[in-house]
């Protein structure tokens, strides 16, 4: 099994729709973050989080918020998705040890927005 | 602002040839580099991490390079297989930075027959 797991995999929906994308972790990591990757673009940070009660805002935060439901769960909601939201999610884990500071990616939430 | 440029944007190599990916930044001070490399419909993957003090490392046929002062690393892979077909990212992490990463937009390599 995958260290750090998505659901669903591949999302289409509509315009206005609440959409959540789950990630859960077996790395026993507090740090966890959501990342979207477009075409193009380099990797791009949506919101991350320290611990259960820490949340922060990435650079792309708009449109968008996390719930840190354990330390092992941390989720991605869309409120009203819309088409530039269209784009490859990826929930990503650290550790603490200073200096490394390497991510453990999932293997990807692709979703289409209509 | 800080930036990571990643060159070629793709490339396309017979199995068993060398190749190199170029990776400039503007990240500075920086706390360290790391090549990731992602497979089509997976994660990215650390391939190697450097420090401003290292100048190569190597992890099997990847071996990276880091030259501080013109802000500059390769990443040349031996002897390449059909298994190496797959982005390659370079990330950089500034001092002091916390988890303010970027991210380059990858170099995509084909190996081919």
């Amino acid at each position: 099994d995958a260290d750090v797991t998505q659901t669903p995999r591949n999302r289409i929906t509509k315009t206005g729709k609440r959409i959540m994308l789950e990630c859960s972790q077996t790395k026993g990591h507090d740090r966890m973050y959501w990342y979207r990757q477009d075409p193009g673009l380099g990797l791009r940070l949506i919101y991350y989080s320290f611990d259960v009660k820490d949340i922060n805002k990435g650079e792309i935060s708009d449109g968008y918020s996390v719930s840190r439901q354990a330390q092992a769960k941390f989720s991605l909601s869309l409120e009203s998705a819309i088409p530039n939201q269209t784009a490859l999610y990826f929930c990503a884990t650290s550790d603490l040890r200073p200096g490394t500071g390497e991510l453990f990616f999932g293997e990807g939430s692709r979703l289409t927005v209509l | 602002k800080n930036q990571v440029e990643q060159s070629p944007q793709s490339l396309i190599i017979l199995e068993g040839k060398n190749c190199t990916l170029q990776c400039n930044y503007t990240v500075s001070p920086f706390s360290n580099l790391r090549w990731y490399k992602q497979d089509t419909g997976r994660g990215p993957v650390s391939l190697t991490i450097m420090t401003f003090s290292e100048n190569t490392k190597s992890n099997g046929r990847y071996t990276a390079t880091l030259d501080a002062d013109t802000k500059q690393s390769s990443l040349h892979i031996t002897a390449s297989q059909l298994s190496d077909s797959a982005s390659y990212i370079c990330v950089v992490r500034p001092a002091g930075g916390g988890n303010k990463l970027t991210f380059g937009t990858g170099t995509q390599l084909k190996v081919e027959l």
